[in-house]
């Protein structure tokens, strides 16, 4: 079966620092892959969206990037973190474009 | 783009059945999920829904109208551990970006 892992579960980072959330999938080959961030009292926004190795669709243009190193690990990274980048932030996969998507357990990210 | 609307909370008591309404507006559609996500914790997927009609799963049915943009989530017997946020979110056709609307919060009570 598979599963789907986050890390880490918190964080708390300040003001400027840099960010690196990981998001790892087994029992699975060639995973579409996401990135949502759900702030307090808002909706999931989709953040980025992978078919594949190093291909990567930015869906709302702000200090966050995303990397696919490899087929089942997808990395959310940011150089200098502002008070806006606190919530939620979760990574969820699906076997194709239009199939269910899986959230992983999520990390909670808190900027001081 | 796409606008999802559905209401912010309900309160309801235990062994009761609740209804919980989405509507859309989206050009083109190719689906519609129905999540549930307790508090701190990652959404679970609940149900799909892509022809219209109602789909059953055992406690929890869901039921959607594409003429209308209008789908329901059906939770009967409920239980205190059904105490979550439900959410509805629209796969619209072309771009394969789920869009999600920002939840309905429903409270069991004994």
């Amino acid at each position: 079966s598979q599963t789907i892992h986050q890390w880490p579960a918190t964080l708390v980072q300040p003001v400027g620092s840099p960010l690196s959330l990981e998001c790892t999938v087994e029992g699975t080959s060639n995973p579409n892959l996401y990135w949502y961030r759900q702030a307090a009292g808002r909706g999931l926004q989709l953040l980025f969206y992978s078919v594949g190795i190093g291909q990567i669709s930015s869906e709302v243009p702000q200090n966050l990037s995303a990397s696919r190193p490899q087929d089942r690990q997808f990395i959310l990274s940011s150089k200098k973190l502002l008070l806006s980048d606190s919530g939620f932030y979760l990574c969820a996969w699906s076997t194709g474009p239009t199939d269910t998507q899986y959230f992983g357990p999520g990390t909670r990210l808190t900027v001081l | 783009g796409q606008n999802i609307d559905q209401p912010t909370e309900m309160t309801a008591t235990e062994g009761a059945i609740v209804q919980i309404n989405c509507t859309y507006q989206t050009s083109g559609f190719n689906g519609l999920f129905w999540y549930q996500q307790h508090a701190g914790e990652a959404p679970t997927f609940l149900s799909y829904n892509v022809l219209d009609g109602l789909e059953e799963k055992g406690r929890f049915s869901s039921f959607l109208s594409r003429s209308k943009g209008y789908s329901y989530l059906l939770l009967k017997e409920l239980q205190m551990k059904d105490s979550a946020s439900y959410l509805c979110a629209v796969l619209p056709y072309g771009n394969n970006r789920l869009a999600f609307g920002k939840g309905n919060q429903v409270v069991v009570i004994p």
